[in-house]
């Protein structure tokens, strides 16, 4: 089965750091990029970044730019999204998601969400 | 950067209306729009991609339409199971979606 399984839920503190992840399994990963999006509680999607798995070539969005890091580990067809210093706003779901092909096209494929939760 | 709008934010309708939700870009994507379908508490689904062409498995009731920067998505005869909200998404440039539109029963 084509699908994208990613890690559980999160609680921590500000000033914590975290990596969550997101595995790839049914196709071929190190071949299709993984973009992650945000959702703020009761907010919309926003697109956060991509990276593509085989090279680790990365973009960012501006406004996440310098507060996320996005890596992969081909050998596990996984890939992570991770904070050095978490804060209150941090708080969110986040998605991983597969562009269906190249880094522009629409996401035919999403994981089921990673909810993390940040407080003192 | 590209921006997305959409409207209406909310939208009221009964089951069997024919309803259509609007997305208008701040600049020219062609047709590199898609639209998905999002319930409380899971993960977006793909409905539309490249403006009008629909996903496998979705419901033909579903269109998409439009080029530039106005797009559309009609739902022909709603069902109790499409009130959702919707958001495009464009992918002329990396990506964005827009801020999304409720559905709700009436």
């Amino acid at each position: 089965e084509v699908q994208l399984v990613q890690s559980g839920p999160e609680v921590k503190k500000p000033g914590e750091s975290l990596k969550i992840s997101c595995k790839g399994s049914g196709y071929s990963f190190t071949h299709y990029w993984v973009a992650w999006v945000r959702q703020m509680p009761g907010k919309g999607l926003e697109w956060m970044g991509i990276i593509y798995p085989d090279d680790s070539d990365t973009r960012y969005s501006p406004s996440f730019q310098g507060h996320v890091t996005m890596s992969a580990d081909m050998s596990i067809t996984t890939a992570y999204l991770q904070w050095s210093s978490l804060k209150a706003s941090d708080t969110a779901m986040y998605f991983c998601a597969r562009p269906s092909s190249g880094h522009s096209a629409s996401y035919d494929l999403w994981g089921q969400g990673t909810l993390v939760t940040v407080s003192s | 950067d590209i921006q997305l709008t959409q409207s209406p934010s909310t939208l009221s309708a009964s089951v069997g209306d024919r309803v259509t939700l609007t997305c208008r870009a701040s600049q020219s994507i062609s047709n590199w729009l898609a639209w998905y379908q999002q319930k409380p508490g899971k993960a977006p689904k793909l409905l539309i991609y490249k403006a009008s062409n629909l996903e496998n498995g979705v419901p033909s009731r579903f269109s998409g339409s439009g080029s530039g920067t106005e797009f559309t998505l009609t739902i022909s005869s709603l069902q109790p199971d499409d009130f959702a909200t919707y958001y495009c998404q464009e992918y002329d440039s990396y990506s964005s979606f827009g801020q999304g539109t409720k559905l709700e029963i009436k």
